[in-house]
């Protein structure tokens, strides 16, 4: 069974700091993945997306790819309450279907 | 921006019954996806569409289910014979290419079968 695994949470971290989220996936086929955020009773919007191994830098946001260790991580700096919300990680081989993660819940305390 | 949009945002529907989820893709996208979601649960693919088929498909998605794109912007969703198993968030995607392409998501319509 092709799996993306995230630890469910909840994380707290405080305003201002660093949240880090991780998920590793176990289909060494996946080419491309993916970060969503999804608020409760909402759609997953997307955050970022990363196909290299490495480091990708979006504002806030910094996805890690490691290809070889079949793991990502999204980074997010300066946290702010509005961060609070759940964060699906996915992968996808090819053209086909987005895989998710279960999502891990984040809060970010004032 | 464009989006992708989805109607009704809620179906209550008695188990049993036929019920057809509305999707407008965005415009010049070209892979079509309907996802699921039920309640505390990951989002799991059902079936993805190009060029007027359906190019994969889950376990989920039974003979009970059928997708169709019955003209120029709408995809459609339909379950034949609602199971209370059915009850979920049900999310339209569409994409402009398949691969290096990111999906886009609707906001979903949320049906509860009783």
């Amino acid at each position: 069974q092709k799996e993306v695994e995230q630890n469910s949470g909840p994380l707290s971290v405080p305003e201002g700091a660093i949240a880090s989220l991780n998920c590793t996936y176990s289909d060494r086929g996946s080419q491309s993945f993916f970060w969503y955020r999804q608020y409760s009773g909402k759609s997953p919007e997307l955050i970022m997306f990363i196909y290299s191994n490495g480091d990708k830098e979006d504002g806030r946001f910094t996805a890690q790819l490691n290809k070889a260790s079949q793991y990502v991580s999204l980074l997010i700096r300066d946290s702010q309450p509005s961060d609070s919300a759940t964060y699906l990680c996915a992968s996808r081989r090819g053209a086909q279907k987005l895989v998710f993660g279960q999502g891990t819940r984040l809060t970010i305390n004032p | 921006e464009p989006e992708v949009t989805q109607t009704p945002s809620h179906q209550v529907t008695q188990m049993g019954q036929e019920v057809i989820l509305r999707c407008v893709p965005i415009s010049n996208h070209l892979y079509f996806y309907w996802y699921r979601q039920i309640l505390g649960q990951k989002v799991e693919f059902l079936v993805s569409f190009y060029n007027n088929e359906i190019s994969e498909k889950s376990e989920i998605f039974d003979d009970q289910f059928s997708v169709e794109r019955p003209d120029g912007s709408n995809f459609t969703l339909k379950i034949r014979s609602t199971k209370l198993e059915d009850s979920a968030m049900y999310f339209c995607a569409s994409s402009r290419q398949g691969s290096q392409e990111t999906q886009y998501f609707g906001p979903g319509t949320r049906l509860l079968v009783l």
